[in-house]
């Protein structure tokens, strides 16, 4: 079946760290996206790519990098600079621009 | 303002009853419109998309008022497996920029 792999589902991380995480689509989708989602807000654009080897920032990139060199992977890289990393991560993709988008299984991240 | 609102709730709806709530949306350009639903802890997942003349899935009825911009979602006969946060999502722009709500929080009741 298609859809989107995030890993790990929790990680756990010291301040000061970088940590990456994953995310793989196998449906064959162009756009890809990072959302992070803190508790009663909505989710906040990270950065989106909307086809291989381009990228854009959304609404909060500032202490995140993404990379897309391949069509099926998205990975985030959380950095040190980030000041309020623990949150939770989800990737998502769709198929165009008038498709609704498709989420992985998202990945909840803890730094202390 | 925020952009895309949404009452948090909890809704608290007895098992069998009727619940409606609305999202309002501020940007007059908004294209498409949408509602997710999000279990606990888990990741949103569509629930329906949100035509103009109104739609219907099920238990499941969504509007769109476009001249009060705002959507709202009718949950029939409510089961407790409808429990959930459901968000609306608006989307506007050249490239299709996704706007999300926090969410409302329905709690169905024996």
């Amino acid at each position: 079946d298609g859809g989107i792999t995030q890993s790990p589902k929790y990680l756990f991380r010291k301040e000061g760290q970088n940590v990456t995480l994953s995310c793989e689509q196998n449906l064959n989708h162009d756009a890809m996206y990072w959302y992070r989602q803190d508790p009663g807000q909505g989710l906040r654009l990270i950065y989106y790519s909307q086809i291989v080897n381009d990228f854009q920032k959304g609404d909060i990139a500032e202490g995140y990098s993404v990379s897309r060199e391949k069509k099926e992977s998205f990975p985030l890289t959380v950095t040190s600079a980030q000041k309020n990393p623990t949150a939770f991560y989800l990737c998502a993709s769709r198929a165009d621009y008038n498709s609704p988008l498709h989420f992985g299984n998202g990945t909840r991240l803890t730094v202390t | 303002r925020k952009e895309v609102e949404q009452d948090p709730g909890p809704f608290n709806v007895p098992e069998g009853a009727t619940v409606a709530f609305n999202c309002t949306y501020s940007n007059s350009a908004s294209q498409s419109f949408f509602w997710y639903r999000q279990d606990c802890r888990k990741e949103p997942k569509l629930l329906m998309s949100v035509y103009s003349s109104g739609n219907e899935d099920g238990r499941f009825t969504a509007q769109l008022n476009r001249a009060s911009q705002y959507i709202s979602l009718l949950i029939r006969d409510s089961k407790l497996s409808d429990s959930a946060t459901y968000l609306c999502v608006v989307k506007w722009g050249s490239w299709g920029k996704l706007q999300f709500g926090a969410g409302t929080q329905v709690v169905v009741t024996p």
